[in-house]
């Protein structure tokens, strides 16, 4: 399996514009969850989705975030307007949610975001 | 709640030191315990984990035991190397109480001097 793919890697945008971040879970994994790393407040959970339904958006900063699961292979987080306080590391993660390996998360490689 | 706590970082060691990683857990049920690597520029991977009490988790040369009795999971190496060089994250995991979610700690960032 090709683990946790996200697009783009690194992304470079300007105050204002919109901003779409993908991610494709491992097949066969009923969770997706949406996390933003930053020096300052660390790893942060922003949302997570069982089976295509969101569960907890309760760590979505505020009304310019969204995401969506249209489908089990498709996920995206959008950011519209973007904000420079918006800039940091974004990962999306999966997970099985079934038997012994319930909660162990699989990690995406990272989109690095910048807002100027 | 659940909380995961781990010793502030960042930890500064000599190539073939012994390392500890302190960790210790809040949790109303029997969760399960994680330690994640985090490599420059890369995402978060599992390193090893724990799922009941008195489990050794086991990997790369690291190790954790799940003490109950101390609520501690902490994470040990007996001789490091400069590429264990990276952030580490005590994890905990409950999905008997009904959490589909990970607890994460803060993070501890290992430096290994060669």
């Amino acid at each position: 399996d090709a683990g946790v793919i996200q697009s783009p890697r690194h992304e470079v945008t300007e105050m204002g514009q919109e901003v779409t971040l993908r991610c494709k879970p491992i097949s066969g994994h009923d969770y997706l969850f949406w996390y933003r790393q930053t020096m300052m407040r660390g790893l942060e959970l922003l949302i997570y989705f069982n089976n295509n339904v969101p569960i907890d958006d309760s760590g979505m900063p505020e009304d310019r975030f969204s995401a969506k699961m249209p489908n089990a292979s498709f996920s995206t987080l959008k950011i519209q307007p973007s904000e420079p306080r918006d800039s940091a590391v974004y990962f999306c993660a999966s997970s099985l949610g079934r038997g012994d390996n319930y909660n162990e998360q699989f990690f995406g490689p990272g989109t690095r975001l910048t807002v100027l | 709640g659940n909380s995961v706590t781990q010793m502030e970082g960042p930890v500064t060691l000599s190539e073939e030191a012994f390392l500890t990683i302190n960790c210790t857990y809040t949790a109303t049920g029997y969760p399960s315990l994680f330690w994640y690597v985090q490599y420059p520029g890369e995402g978060l991977q599992l390193l090893l984990k724990a799922t009941k009490a008195d489990d050794k988790g086991s990997n790369k040369g690291f190790e954790a035991t799940y003490r109950k009795e101390t609520t501690s999971f902490h994470l040990e190496k007996g001789s490091v190397q400069v590429s264990d060089s990276a952030v580490y994250f005590c994890a905990l995991g409950d999905r008997r109480s009904g959490d589909d979610k990970i607890i994460f700690g803060k993070g501890t960032r290992l430096h290994i001097l060669p």
